[in-house]
């Protein structure tokens, strides 16, 4: 079956340094892969989509790759600040039935 | 443009009676979705909407329906409530069905059934 499987455990990361995050995918292979940022109590944010003939994308101080050969997808926060402290989730999808992964919580210290 | 709006915020429930989440969205878009959000699961679809009068199910439907009442509303029910459906409740919607398409979110909908 499907399955998409994010770094289980919480990220804690110093202000200035770079968080990676990864998203693995198996048994299918999605044409697009969304991410996005939640926060306590909130419904996600939309901040990416990158597609699979597009290696990597860029936005301010976020770059996300994608590799259909690894069925990965990393997703890095540069110049990180306190203010990214958040969890973000990925969607790999081909089928907008598909739900999300379980998310990875960034924990930015000043 | 208020976005996605949802209600109740919060709901608590005994086992076995029913109660109807709704949700709006003022962006007019065409697609709707209902996922639940538990610790550790991540966000799992349970219905979702692809346009104005067309319902489909998604990864994990049973326990719950839905309607379409408008381009603008979608309903979820739970129509005997179970402590297994004690959830968070994400609502989102997007301009058309599809992949490529970014979802908005509502801000939830906090459900305890005891």
């Amino acid at each position: 079956s499907q399955k998409i499987e994010q770094n289980s455990e919480a990220l804690n990361i110093q202000e200035g340094k770079t968080a990676t995050l990864t998203c693995n995918y198996t048994n299918y292979s999605p044409a697009y892969l969304q991410w996005y940022r939640q926060d306590p109590g909130r419904g996600p944010v939309f901040l990416l989509l990158i597609r699979e003939n597009e290696k990597e994308k860029r936005k301010e101080r976020l770059k996300v790759t994608f590799d259909t050969t690894l069925k990965q997808s990393l997703f890095h926060i540069t110049a990180s600040q306190p203010a990214d402290s958040a969890t973000y989730l990925c969607d790999p999808s081909n089928d907008y039935k598909l739900s999300f992964g379980a998310g990875t919580t960034v924990t930015v210290r000043a | 443009n208020a976005g996605v709006t949802q209600t109740p915020k919060f709901q608590v429930l005994k086992t076995g009676q029913s109660m109807t989440l709704q949700c709006a969205q003022d962006m007019n878009h065409n697609s709707m979705y209902w996922y639940r959000q538990d610790p550790g699961m991540g966000l799992r679809l349970i219905y979702y909407s692809a346009s104005e009068g067309t319902t489909d199910k998604g990864e994990v439907p049973n326990g719950y329906n839905v309607s379409r009442l408008n381009k603008r509303e979608f309903s979820l029910r739970l129509e005997s409530a179970a402590p297994s459906q004690t959830s968070v409740y994400f609502c989102a919607s997007s301009e058309q069905p599809g992949d490529d398409n970014e979802q908005f979110f509502g801000p939830g909908t906090r459900l305890t059934v005891l």
